[in-house]
């Protein structure tokens, strides 16, 4: 089952525009992972940010987190066409007998 | 340090059989996660191994199993394969309890 929605499911942007995705979740977590996928191939780790964390940047990456919303948002920064991939929130649920739960992802395009 | 890697990475079966697939996890990393990807289901967690022992389980059915070896190896079965188990199968492995590092992948067609 599901624990995240990511929203929205499908992107299209230029490049050199800025990026957001956002996820919701229903259960409390541990932490949270972004992760980016390239057209069905391994994913790629991000970022991870923890409960106790409101915001965490890595290059052009600045993640969110609001544990009180249940929600955290992704945005990427002066996008580029390597940056057309899927990008899906993973969280390491409480009490969760899972390793980490997906959402369904967003599918990101960057137009050159 | 060499990446996750799983073999193979291309698989045609046909229903009824069992297939077997092999994950190698980043040296120093002890535990082994397995995953399945399908357009319908998305990314769904299998089973969890930390020293040779499953930690973790997912929603799937007996007709899935895993084991770890002693050099934290991991290879997970499906027996009796259905249509419905073409996916993309996905390993992770972690040193700690946070952040995963995927495998390529292995394409798995059920004919």
């Amino acid at each position: 089952s599901q624990q995240g929605e990511e929203d929205p499911q499908a992107l299209s942007i230029q490049e050199g525009e800025n990026a957001t995705m956002n996820c919701s979740y229903k259960t409390s977590i541990n932490n949270l992972q972004w992760y980016r996928q390239n057209s069905g191939r391994g994913l790629v780790h991000l970022i991870l940010i923890r409960s106790n964390e409101r915001e965490k940047h890595s290059g052009r990456l600045r993640v969110t987190l609001d544990t009180s919303k249940k929600s955290s948002s992704l945005l990427i920064t002066a996008s580029r066409a390597a940056d057309t991939a899927s990008y899906f929130c993973a969280t390491d649920r409480q009490g969760g007998s899972e390793k980490l739960v997906f959402g369904k992802g967003t599918k990101l395009t960057v137009n050159p | 340090k060499a990446g996750v890697t799983q073999t193979p990475r291309y698989l045609i079966k046909t229903r009824g059989q069992q297939v077997t697939l092999s994950c190698s996890p980043i040296s120093g990393h002890r535990s082994v996660s397995w995953y399945q990807q399908t357009p319908g289901q998305g990314l769904q967690f299998l089973f969890e191994y930390f020293s040779e022992t499953q930690r973790n389980k997912g929603n799937f059915p007996g007709r899935f199993s895993g084991r770890q070896f002693s050099n934290s190896r991991s290879e997970m079965n499906v027996s009796t394969l259905e249509l419905g188990d073409s996916a993309l199968y996905l390993c992770a492995s972690s040193a700690q309890l946070d952040t995963q590092y995927f495998g390529p992948g292995t394409r798995l067609t059920v004919l």
